[in-house]
């Protein structure tokens, strides 16, 4: 078990590109969620996948964003046409139903130039 | 809207001595209330969490107490060690494990412990 990894760890990206992170949960875990956090703030709720199924995507930020889970394994998520306030850390992370929390990886610093 | 509040942005505490961290939350919805704690470049971890039919909750020398009626929770740490030198965030949910709503965090409380 090696944990949740995201990839890249960091990425810095000119204002209008498109970027894409991975994220490859815990194995066993069905559970896959999205996350942003920017600076001194909370993490904030993004999306939520149940193996493929994307259960949860109201909460993304706008249609810029899009994510997937390809036959309910790693995950991606998308931001196209990036702004400069899309620049934050984005969180995954990975439980099984009924866990009493996720665990989240180390995250992709995002910073938009 | 803060649904989560924790507004002590900071705090210092002795090495030896309890940490007490405070959260509010105003959603009635909430069920289900978790602690995390994060190191610079790391992902939070998971460290406690309480259903809201208990009013307590132990995990070594971590304590959350839950006060539905005033909505409000607290963490205890005790004794306080160097290593628990970290941003602590309260999170809460209308269920355990969050699902579809997913968890709402609150800003977080910087804990320094001093030698």
């Amino acid at each position: 078990d090696t944990g949740v990894s995201q990839d890249p760890r960091h990425k810095i990206t000119k204002r209008g590109q498109n970027v894409t992170f991975r994220c490859d949960p815990i194995s066993e875990h069905n559970r896959l969620y999205w996350y942003r956090q920017t600076l001194g703030q909370g993490p904030e709720f993004l999306t939520y996948f149940q193996n493929e199924a994307q259960l949860e995507k109201s909460r993304l930020l706008s249609d810029r964003f899009s994510a997937e889970r390809p036959k309910g394994s790693f995950s991606t998520l998308e931001i196209q046409r990036t702004e400069q306030g899309d620049s934050a850390m984005y969180l995954c992370a990975s439980s099984l139903m009924g866990a009493r929390g996720y665990t989240f990886g180390s995250g992709t610093r995002l910073t938009v130039v | 809207d803060q649904q989560v509040k924790q507004n002590s942005p900071s705090l210092s505490v002795q090495e030896g001595r309890i940490s007490i961290l405070n959260c509010d939350y105003t959603n009635s919805m909430f069920d289900y209330f978790l602690w995390y704690k994060k190191y610079p470049a790391e992902g939070p971890t998971f460290l406690i969490s309480i259903s809201s039919i208990k009013d307590k909750n132990e995990d070594g020398r971590f304590t959350v107490f839950l006060n539905k009626s005033a909505k409000h929770l607290s963490l205890h740490i005790v004794p306080s060690q160097p290593g628990d030198s970290a941003v602590y965030f309260c999170a809460a949910s209308p269920l355990r494990g969050g699902g579809a709503d997913g968890l709402t965090f609150g800003k977080g409380t910087h804990l320094i412990i001093q030698p």
